[in-house]
Parts: C-alpha cells; structure tokens; sequence
C-alpha cells in the first residue's frame, strides 16, 4: 500500500499565519493528490484536486503544489474558519490511502 | 443542490452485520463512482471501497476482501455497504462520497455523505 505521511501532525497558529502542510507518499504519484479539511463531527470536504486544482468555492488563500513524491498544502492567511483537520490523499493507486491528518489549532 | 444523504446510526454486537445506505439526489446516480470510507473514534480516514453504479462494478480495499459488499439499486439512486463479522474495532463512523473523476485518474471524493455512526458492542 502507498504510505501517505503527513506532517506537522498538528500547528499551533494564530489568525493572519502562513501555514504549510506537507505529505510525501511511498512512490510517486504525478499529481493525483487530494487536500480535505475536516471539522470536528463533520464529514470532510475536497479543498484541492489533482494539484494544483482547487474546488470551485474554495477561497484562494488555500493552494498546492508538488508532484511525484512530495506535495504540499499552503494556507496564505489563516482565517478563524480555517482551525480544523487536514488530510492529504493519494488518488490513483488501489488501496487509496491517506495521510494521518495535521490539526490545525489556534495559538 | 448535489448530495449523499445516509441511513442512521447503528448498534451492532460483534459477530453481527449492518447495511448502511446513501441516498444520492441532485445528479444523476449512475453517472459517478461512489467511495466508502470509515473513521474510527478519533482516527484518521480508511478507503473501503468503490462501487460503479452503472456496471455494478465493486473494488474492495484488500484488508476488507469477503466482509464487506458494495451494491446499488438504481431505481432509487441508492448505494449500499454491508459489513459482516463485525468486529470492535469496526466501531467508526462510515461515509460515502462520491468521486468527482473515476475511472479517468484522480479517485478523489467531491461530495460527501453526513456520516453513519456503526458502534460494536457487547
């Protein structure tokens, strides 16, 4: 299976941050990522596909870039909506897996 | 609008089955894969499967090869998930979402169900 490792596990920051999120996978993976957000006791939701594709309605401070083994996920200017779980997923090879999550926490 | 609306949570002892439902509307059922996904309680996200509601084609995640069945009945844009042998740790919850590319590359999940809460229990 493609071992998805995500890091920071979680961030500390305040309103306003830069925050960048990493994953690297076991093997390449082109660009077939996903970047999901999750609230507490909700289900996730896409931010970004196919790197660097973002979700229509998704604000522009989120990006995403990469390829092949190592990608990341940048929040430009963190908002108080923006304090949640992310995941990254691999997206082409079977089992389709996904990073262990980094919470992103209010300093 | 687009959306997955799934059947309620579920109490199951160990050894027992459960069948969760998700009920598409908003687009056409058959024109897009749906994922399975689980999150056990405080626990990151595990990939179960995918179902291609128009050829009723399955592809399992290994690990859950002959415990879990995925089927669909078109006539109500309905998919289902079947778990047999359920064990403690099967205690999650369990999403279904749709994939926004499948089979063409890229098997992300652009809509999600609200969630089933599946609890294994003495």
């Amino acid at each position: 299976d493609i071992q998805m490792t995500q890091s920071p596990s979680s961030v500390s920051a305040s309103v306003g941050d830069r925050v960048t999120i990493t994953c690297r996978a076991s093997q390449s993976l082109t660009d077939w990522i996903a970047w999901y957000q999750q609230k507490p006791g909700k289900a996730p939701k896409v931010l970004i596909y196919s790197v660097p594709s973002s979700q229509g309605g998704v604000p522009s401070r989120f990006s995403a870039s990469g390829s092949g083994t190592d990608f990341t996920l940048t929040i430009s200017s963190l908002q108080p909506e923006d304090f949640a779980t992310y995941y990254c997923q691999q997206a082409i090879f079977f089992p389709l897996t996904f990073g262990g999550g980094t919470k992103v926490e209010i300093k | 609008q687009v959306q997955l609306i799934q059947s309620g949570a579920e109490v199951k002892k160990p050894g027992a089955s459960v069948k969760v439902s998700c009920k598409a509307s908003g687009y056409t059922f058959i024109d897009y894969y749906l994922h399975w996904v689980r999150q056990a309680p405080g626990q990151g996200l595990e990939w179960l499967g995918w179902i291609n509601p128009k050829r009723d084609g399955t592809i399992y995640a290994e690990r859950f090869q002959g415990r879990v069945t995925m089927t669909r009945d078109t006539s109500i844009s309905t998919a289902y998930m079947q778990m047999t042998n359920l064990r403690s740790d099967d205690t999650a919850v369990y999403y279904c979402a749709r994939c926004s590319s499948c089979p063409l590359g890229n098997y992300d999940m652009d809509v999600w169900g609200q969630g089933t809460t599946v609890t294994v229990s003495s």
